[in-house]
């Protein structure tokens, strides 16, 4: 069965801090991988996804930086705030399926 | 706006019980999926359809069927509620992938925590 690995589980970051977290994968359908931010109470929703004809995609104060070579993507978060925090998930698309295998997910903690 | 709606927030029911979770989207999305996510192991795939009567086991079917007979609802059943099924059960829905794969987002549902006493 196809693994992503994600890590840090948990990660408390001081206000204005850099927020980094990151997901390793074995195999993956095609060049696409998105990551997702759930608050307390909801859904997960995306946050951010890359299709890496780039390495790098940056939206606001979020970035992702994409290793193909090392199966190796990771999402930074600029300047954190208090109000990112939340889980993120990353996610890779599952070899030959509609589906996609996520993340164990990363508990983000940014203290005010 | 897109729209995943899950039919309870909060569910208690008895071991050995059948549990209907009902999930409807309004964006005319040919995939949907059922999730558990547990604190420690995440999202974790239980069924998914990419069609009406269609369906796929996930990771971890056992225990669990489901029920697609209209394009916007899927139903996850749980044929006798056992303790080790409480969980919080997200559904979502995405377009079929482009040709050669594009990506699609997932639209989530806000979950259902159920809790099998």
């Amino acid at each position: 069965q196809q693994q992503v690995k994600q890590s840090p589980q948990s990660l408390i970051v001081q206000k204005g801090g850099i927020s980094i977290i990151n997901c390793a994968y074995e195999n993956t359908a095609f060049d696409y991988f998105p990551w997702y931010q759930q608050f307390p109470g909801k859904g997960p929703a995306l946050l951010i996804a890359i299709r890496p004809d780039v390495s790098e995609k940056k939206e606001g104060r979020f970035t992702i930086s994409f290793n193909k070579s090392a199966k190796q993507f990771s999402l930074h978060i600029m300047d954190s705030q208090p109000g990112d925090s939340a889980t993120y998930f990353c996610a890779v698309p599952a070899s030959g399926t509609y589906k996609y295998i996520f993340g164990t997910g990363t508990r983000l903690k940014v203290l005010a | 706006d897109v729209k995943v709606t899950q039919s309870s927030r909060y569910l208690v029911k008895r071991t050995g019980e059948k549990v209907f979770l009902e999930c409807v989207q309004d964006m005319d999305h040919e995939n949907m999926f059922w999730y558990r996510q547990d604190p420690g192991l995440g999202l974790r795939l239980i069924y998914f359809s990419y069609d009406v009567k269609m369906k796929e086991k996930g990771d971890i079917p056992e225990g669990y069927s489901v029920s697609r007979e209209k394009k916007e609802r899927f139903s996850l059943i749980l044929e006798s509620a056992s303790t080790n099924q409480t969980s919080m059960y997200l559904c979502a829905s995405t377009v079929h992938p482009g040709a050669g794969g594009t990506g699609e987002t997932q639209y989530f549902g806000p979950g259902t925590r159920l809790l099998v006493l």
